[in-house]
């Protein structure tokens, strides 16, 4: 079993600057990772997928990176709709098991 | 526009039996594999069980045999039979689509159904 470990739990940034969240598998899942962020009350929403690549519709300001068992996304410049709770996630093993992260929750500072 | 409806949670017992339901629009069904995935209050996201698309099913071992999953595509609905829960089952229940087969990257997810599981 693969664990997606995120770091910090919670983040305190400023509207504006720069934030930057962390993932690690315990072992590689090569860049089959997603980020997606999730509002209360509302639906998980894919931000990243394939460790870098932007879903359709997320703004530029969101980047994702890293292969093999570290991961890394950023918000570049923070606005208000961004603070959420963000989650990372492998899909590299079939079938299903945990691929989850705990969560990140970055609130506003 | 892809949406996901889910419906079907409620207050039950345990021991008691729940049916979810899933109703997709905006894509093909029978194209896609679909999954459901939990979150308990305050906590995080746990992957339940999911359906390929020859009806080849998957479960995480939590709930494997307690819980069927099943597909309609001609009602363009999936279900989760839920049987014999637990107060652990208590959760937020959502239904997610699977960009590509044999993966769990979700690219579309519904607003989810609440399950309590109490006495």
């Amino acid at each position: 079993e693969i664990v997606m470990t995120q770091s910090p739990a919670t983040l305190s940034v400023s509207p504006g600057e720069r934030a930057t969240l962390s993932c690690r598998a315990s072992q590689t899942v090569s860049s089959k990772v997603v980020w997606f962020q999730q509002k209360p009350g509302q639906a998980p929403r894919l931000l990243i997928y394939g460790a870098d690549t932007r879903a359709t519709g997320i703004p530029a300001r969101f980047s994702g990176s890293g292969s093999g068992t570290e991961f890394t996304l950023t918000i570049s410049s923070l606005q208000s709709e961004d603070f959420a709770v963000y989650y990372c996630q492998q899909y590299y093993t079939w079938p299903p098991g945990d691929s989850f992260g705990q969560g990140t929750k970055l609130e506003i500072k | 526009e892809v949406q996901l409806v889910e419906s079907g949670g409620g207050l039950v017992q345990p021991g008691g039996s729940l049916r979810l339901s899933c109703a997709a629009s905006g894509f093909t069904l029978r194209n896609y594999d679909m999954h459901w995935v939990r979150q308990g209050t305050g906590k995080g996201l746990e992957w339940v069980s999911a359906v390929g698309t020859a009806d080849d099913p998957y479960y995480s071992g939590s709930v494997k045999g307690r819980f069927t999953i099943s597909r309609d595509n001609a009602k363009n609905s999936v279900y989760l039979q839920m049987n014999s829960l637990r107060a652990e089952d208590t959760g937020l229940y959502f239904c997610a689509r699977a960009l590509y087969r044999g993966t769990t990257l979700f690219d579309y997810w519904g607003q989810g159904t609440r399950v309590t599981v109490s006495s």
